[in-house]
């Protein structure tokens, strides 16, 4: 079935540094991709997303592409900053109309 | 102000007694969901809902029971809360299914003793 796999954390970087999350998929057809980020304490909002291949998604500073051939939609940032601490979620869009989660990825910015 | 609105926001009951959740949107969303998460397993779905009176099974649904009387509504029902459904849930909508921009509540931390 549909399943997002996104590397495991914690993830700490100090202030200014380049920031990548892997996230891959498996799933049949071509769904739409999404990165959600949550703060401390609140629910998840949506960062950004990509509906077909080749598709950049961007929000905040923040970056993914939709690749097809690498089923990847890595989440990439040039300059981290300490408000970017939070847990990162990669998901996709399920075959059902639902919407099926990574794990999450905690990042953690110094300053 | 568009909202997701979940009571209440901790909760600490005993096994056996039944509870329920409550969630309400404001922004008349076809999609709703529940979620928990645990630390390493992430968000896991528990039953979502596509419209009034049409509610499905997502990745983790045993021991819960959800209802959708109403569009605006979703609640969560335990009918019998053991210790091991001690999570944090979410309740989530959105225009007309998953593939859109969910909105998410600000969660409710249950703890059953």
């Amino acid at each position: 079935g549909d399943s997002v796999t996104q590397m495991e954390g914690p993830v700490t970087l100090s202030e200014e540094a380049f920031l990548t999350i892997n996230c891959t998929y498996t799933a049949t057809g071509y769904p739409s991709l999404f990165w959600y980020v949550q703060y401390p304490g609140e629910g998840l909002q949506l960062l950004l997303k990509a509906t077909k291949a080749d598709d950049k998604g961007s929000n905040k500073g923040f970056e993914a592409t939709y690749r097809k051939e690498t089923t990847s939609f890595h989440l990439e940032k040039g300059s981290v900053q300490v408000s970017d601490s939070a847990v990162y979620f990669c998901a996709l869009g399920g075959s059902q109309g639902n919407l099926i989660f990574g794990k999450g990825t905690k990042l953690s910015v110094k300053p | 102000e568009a909202q997701v609105t979940q009571n209440p926001r901790y909760l600490i009951t005993v096994t056996g007694k039944k509870l329920t959740v409550t969630c309400s949107q404001n922004m008349n969303h076809e999609y709703m969901s529940w979620y928990r998460q645990d630390p390493g397993l992430g968000l896991r779905q528990i039953y979502y809902s596509m419209n009034v009176e049409v509610t499905d099974k997502g990745d983790v649904p045993e021991g819960y029971k959800v209802s959708r009387k109403e569009k605006r509504n979703f609640p969560l029902i335990l009918e019998s809360p053991s210790p091991n459904q001690t999570s944090l849930y979410f309740c989530a909508s959105s225009g007309r299914s998953g593939w859109e921009k969910l909105f998410f509540g600000s969660g409710t931390q249950l703890s059953v003793l």
